[in-house]
């Protein structure tokens, strides 16, 4: 089974930095790696997909990179509006559908 | 718009059943996988089961296999999830998501989750 692995599990930060959360999967999975942000009291929505590609409607401060077993989101220039907690997501099995543990992003 | 919208959470006994649903409006249901995803409270995302866009395929996270089913009804635009067997350790928020595309694809579209609550 593919596991991965999300980095830090908080971050605290201030508006305006740059903030930068590490997903690692087990096994190489190319670039089937999903980001999704999550606020309290609502579903995941979709930020990234194919590790790098933003989805339709999210702002360009966030960005996603990487390949094979190591990837990373980040957010150019935190918002008020960004405090949520991220996860990963690998998409690669086509029977088993693993998400990171997740990472809390809270005002500093 | 593209909506899902879970019903059927409750509060269960351990060793009891519950049957989620999940209707989908606003694209055409019968071509889309279609997954449950569940979150305990306070914990991360848990990837419980999907069903192919035709019902042929259909797999379950460990946590889960012998004791959930899940099922479409195209005709119905609806998901479902049959779980039996509960403990409560399957206390959790469920969702239903929609996989964007056939093959490997993230998914586009979540409810807004039904709880589960199992409890004596």
């Amino acid at each position: 089974d593919i596991q991965v692995t999300q980095s830090p599990s908080t971050l605290s930060a201030s508006v305006g930095d740059r903030v930068t959360i590490t997903c690692r999967a087990s096994q190489t999975i190319s670039t089937w790696l999903a980001w999704y942000q999550q606020k309290p009291g609502e579903a995941p929505k979709l930020l990234i997909y194919e590790a790098s590609t933003l989805e339709s409607g999210v702002p360009s401060r966030f960005s996603g990179s990487g390949s094979g077993t190591e990837f990373t989101l980040t957010i150019s220039s935190l918002q008020p509006d960004d405090f949520a907690t991220y996860y990963c997501q690998q998409y690669s099995s086509y029977s088993l559908w693993t998400f990171g543990q997740g990472t809390k992003v809270e005002i500093k | 718009q593209v909506q899902l919208v879970e019903s059927g959470g409750g509060v269960v006994q351990p060793g009891g059943s519950l049957r989620l649903s999940c209707a989908a409006s606003g694209f055409t249901f019968s071509t889309y996988g279609m997954h449950w995803v569940r979150q305990a409270p306070g914990r991360g995302l848990e990837w419980v089961a999907v069903v192919w866009y035709d019902g042929t395929s259909i797999y379950y996270a460990d946590s889960v296999k012998g004791r959930f089913t899940i099922s479409r009804d195209n005709s119905k635009n609806t998901l479902y999830l049959q779980m039996n067997s509960l403990r409560a350790d399957d206390t959790a928020v469920y969702y239903c998501a929609r996989r964007r595309a056939a093959g490997r694809a993230p998914f586009d579209y979540w409810g807004q989750g039904t709880l589960v609550t199992v409890s004596s």
